[in-house]
């Protein structure tokens, strides 16, 4: 089976800048989160959507939303892009959104540069 | 204060040898969940094991084992016959409920490096 996907795998954008990052679930997984990784930190919380509702939401500004579609998949988007957004950003999918299914698996991430 | 630490930034171990690395949590939600995870160089992160706040007994998922004790709020990972594949990062997280939301923490990670 195929595991979480995850596009692009690397994009380069200047400051002020919008940006979208992709994500496709493991199937039959309807839960996604999204992480936010600095180089040498672990990850952070970012956003949990389950069937296409928010679930769970970290210490992010309001420049970060995202969003689930009918088909599980999801995408994560930025506003005014900053210099300290440059990370990697790390989507993982599960079954539900509580309990041992919980479990999440990631892909394997997109590396945003902002310059 | 920190809701995951992890206070081995490095570790080494022998190759076959048995490490146990270690994680404390804080949380008031009576109903948790922890997790291990391994990132190797490539970044990708690959799930290792889970234990509930309500199990009874300690997870075990081949060579590895959560050494769970719930009244000290620690979740070490003990990985024995360790393997030169197993130099990586490891991550410890927790799921925590806060005021009806879901957040995921994670600890700064240990470095394990398996020497041969």
């Amino acid at each position: 089976d195929a595991g979480v996907t995850q596009s692009p795998t690397h994009l380069i954008k200047t400051r002020g800048q919008h940006v979208t990052l992709r994500c496709s679930p493991i199937s039959g997984h309807k839960s996604v989160s999204w992480y936010q990784q600095v180089l040498g930190q672990g990850p952070q919380f970012i956003f949990q959507y389950y069937e296409k509702e928010e679930r769970g939401r970290g210490n992010f500004p309001d420049r970060f939303s995202a969003r689930q579609f009918p088909n599980y998949s999801s995408e994560l988007n930025v506003n005014a892009l900053l210099l300290g957004d440059s990370a990697l950003y790390l989507c993982a999918s599960s079954l539900l959104s509580s309990g041992r299914t919980d479990t999440q698996y990631f892909g394997p991430g997109t590396r945003l540069t902002v310059l | 204060a920190q809701k995951i630490t992890q206070t081995q930034p490095g570790m080494f171990v022998q190759e076959k040898e048995a490490v146990t690395l270690d994680c404390t949590y804080d949380t008031s939600d009576p109903s948790y969940g922890l997790f291990w995870y391994k990132q190797p160089s490539s970044g990708e992160m690959i799930f290792l094991i889970y234990q509930g706040s309500y199990d009874q007994q300690n997870a075990t998922e081949g060579r590895y084992s959560l050494n769970f004790q719930k009244a000290r709020k620690s979740a070490n990972l003990v990985i024995s016959a360790s393997q030169l594949g197993d130099s990586a990062m490891y991550f410890c997280a927790m799921r925590e409920n806060d005021s009806g939301t879901y957040k995921y923490i994670f600890g700064t990670g240990t470095r394990l490096k398996v020497l041969a």
